[in-house]
């Protein structure tokens, strides 16, 4: 398996508070996301970079914006969470469009009380 | 635009077949099939590139028709395992590898 961890795991926050969300992968993938889960929406993506310093906006990207100042992290930052932003957060990474695999963390639960 | 499964949910008794569709209304690059168990993160099961070409992966096989973007996964003689929330992906061609999934079809085999 891909080495590609998620921090914090589960964070609970309040509204208006800044969070932010780190992945960190092992394997040298050029290829990162965020998607976020929710009941009956599945997996929708948040951000994406196709190398460091390179990304662009997913389908639900308003209000989150993202990092990658190195190829193994990748930051997902809440700049004043709301309550809508309560979900399961999943990084995943990728080496090559063609050879296809996502890689998933773990997953992050964020709670925006 | 997220691409359509259907259907959302089937339940199976082990041994039975299964058939998960998954359709887009853009061109298509590619179509992925992951499976998710619940409190897990999503796993790869495999990918199709656009030429129709059809994989297998144990019992697990899947179509591409990148005519009418539509994929279908086939699961033969499903097997306790099997159970878990099965999520296709799909990439157009831009160039860059963006992945769109669909809701899910969640998969219950029983005893």
């Amino acid at each position: 398996d891909a080495g590609i961890t998620q921090s914090p795991r589960h964070k609970v926050t309040e509204t208006g508070t800044p969070v932010t969300l780190r992945c960190h992968q092992t394997e040298n993938h050029r290829y990162m996301y965020w998607y976020r889960q929710d009941p009956g929406h599945g997996l929708r993506l948040i951000h994406y970079s196709y190398g460091v310093k390179d990304t662009d906006k997913g389908e639900v990207s308003d209000g989150y914006s993202v990092s990658r100042s190195k190829t193994e992290d990748f930051l997902l930052t809440l700049e004043s969470a709301t309550s809508s932003q309560t979900s399961v957060y999943f990084c995943a990474s990728s080496i090559s469009r063609d050879t296809g695999e996502l890689f998933f963390g773990e997953g992050s639960r964020l709670t925006v009380l | 635009q997220q691409p359509v499964q259907s259907p959302q949910a089937v339940i199976l008794r082990e041994g039975e077949d299964a058939v998960i569709n998954c359709s887009s209304s853009k061109a298509l690059y590619s179509v992925h099939w992951y499976r998710q168990k619940h409190g897990e993160a999503p796993v790869f099961l495999m990918i199709l590139l656009k030429g129709g070409e059809q994989k297998g992966h144990e019992k697990i096989s899947a179509s591409f028709n990148e005519k009418k973007q539509q994929s279908s996964l086939y699961l033969t003689a499903s097997q306790l395992s099997y159970s878990g929330t099965y999520f296709c992906g799909t990439e157009g061609s831009t160039g860059f590898q963006k992945l769109v999934f669909g809701t899910g079809t969640r998969l219950l085999v029983s005893p």
